[in-house]
């Protein structure tokens, strides 16, 4: 079945400290895999895409096809890091269906001071 | 551009009745779509479409109608409202019609039945 999986419902780190969001797929084909992000307040958006292999707002993500994962990484977290992350994967049901995204549970993400 | 505007922001209903939530967007994508996100279960695709005249049932789309007449118009409509169905309902789109990765959301709507 396709699914993603995001083992941890909330994270709270303090801030200057490594951040690791994890996320885990599962997926017949070649998956496209994102992270969101949703501020308070504020509506959902995207932040990274694997397939541009960038880095925003010190945020990295590889994908890693053998361990079928796409975990979210800072080094160095910040306050307004703060917000629900939410990991898709862009595939099909079936080879009937349509494309859509397959989003995982989501994890909240708290910086403390 | 305005992108993908949502209205209302809050509704409360009562068990039974119906409604429609409106969702638009101005940047001529093809592809429009609605999710529920509730506590610990992410977000669920209720239906979609992928260009106007065209629309197809996601993941949990009992309970639920849409339509697309035109490009910027995705209204979703509640039959018969029931409790099950207080969520937070997000309308999107993406400029991709046939692998809508980056999808740009709305504001949502918050919807209560009791």
């Amino acid at each position: 079945a396709q699914r993603v999986t995001q083992p941890e419902k909330l994270l709270s780190v303090f801030k200057g400290a490594p951040v690791e969001l994890k996320c885990n797929y599962s997926y017949s084909g070649s998956p496209e895999l994102f992270w969101y992000v949703q501020y308070s307040r504020q509506r959902l958006q995207l932040l990274l895409r694997h397939i541009s292999r960038e880095s925003i707002k010190g945020f990295t993500a590889d994908l890693n096809k053998g361990e079928t994962s796409f975990h979210l990484k800072k080094p160095f977290a910040q306050e307004e890091d703060s917000a629900m992350y939410y990991c898709a994967l862009s595939g099909r049901k079936s080879r009937d269906s349509n494309y859509q995204l397959i989003w995982g549970a989501g994890t909240k993400l708290i910086i403390k001071p | 551009n305005a992108g993908v505007t949502q209205t209302p922001k809050f509704q409360v209903l009562k068990t039974g009745q119906s409604m429609t939530l409106q969702c638009a967007q101005d940047m001529n994508h093809e592809y429009m779509s609605w999710y529920r996100q509730d506590p610990g279960m992410g977000l669920r695709l209720i239906h979609y479409s992928v260009g106007a005249g065209i629309t197809d049932q996601g993941e949990v789309p009992n309970g639920y109608n849409v339509s697309r007449s035109t490009t910027e118009d995705f209204p979703l409509r509640l039959l018969s409202a029931a409790p099950s169905q207080t969520s937070v309902y997000f309308c999107a789109s993406s400029i991709i019609r046939d692998r809508p990765g980056e999808q740009y959301f709305g504001p949502g709507t918050r919807l209560t039945v009791t």
